[in-house]
């Protein structure tokens, strides 16, 4: 069965420092997500991509994030210059389409980011 | 804006016990409303789905009826087993031009032999 896929699946990264989180969603799916969850707090929406550009963002995703697909296979997520508060569970995800009837989204099993 | 509000956990429950979680949402449209579950090392699975007042979502012997009347969407089972032991969580996708999901925070099931 198609499963999202994420690296890598701890990350450890010291303050100040890019980090790059990758997600390779199922192949024949259109739109591509990223969540996060702060230990102890909601799954929270980031972003959402489709046909190469941001079709929508939260609060959240501000100048120091960036979504990209680089190659057609992976999607990553780039957070420039981390912060304590970054801390949390990403969570990729991919849809077969976007908007209207709501269809499923496929959730990658997640990576852990602590900023030190 | 929207909101999902769920029971805090963990919920322990021995096996074949009955089993509610509680979710409650706020949503100024039509949200459709989802139950996802997580189990230890996975990511998210899509458990059930309800897309207007009054649908039943059912998978797995697992239940949900969304209530318009009371804004909830409360997940139900008559008979649990110890591998449905995971996290548990309500969602709402708001509608229209939008496919992001508005998630609660999880409730941790632990059911004991």
């Amino acid at each position: 069965e198609p499963e999202v896929t994420q690296t890598p699946s701890h990350q450890v990264t010291q303050m100040g420092q890019e980090v790059i989180l990758r997600c390779v969603p199922i192949s024949n799916h259109l739109y591509f997500y990223w969540y996060r969850q702060i230990l102890g707090q909601k799954v929270e929406f980031l972003v959402s991509f489709y046909n190469n550009e941001i079709s929508e963002k939260s609060e959240i995703f501000d100048d120091q994030f960036s979504v990209e697909r680089p190659d057609g296979s992976n999607f990553t997520l780039k957070i420039r210059s981390t912060k304590l508060e970054d801390s949390a569970m990403y969570f990729c995800a991919s849809s077969e389409a976007g908007s209207g009837i709501p269809y499923e989204q496929y959730f990658g099993p997640g990576t852990r980011l602590t900023v030190t | 804006g929207d909101s999902v509000t769920q029971m805090e956990g963990p919920v322990t429950l021995s096996e074949e016990a009955f089993l509610t979680i509680n979710c409650t949402y706020t949503a100024t449209g039509y949200p459709s409303l989802f139950w996802y579950v997580q189990y230890p090392g996975e990511g998210l699975q899509l458990l059930l789905k309800a897309t207007k007042a009054d649908d039943k979502g059912s998978n797995k012997g697992f239940e949900a009826t969304y209530r318009k009347e009371t804004t909830s969407f409360h997940l139900e089972k008559g008979s649990v087993q110890v591998s449905d032991s995971a996290v548990y969580f309500c969602a709402l996708s708001p509608g229209g031009a939008t496919n992001k999901l508005i998630f609660g925070t999880g409730t941790l099931l632990a059911v004991q032999p």
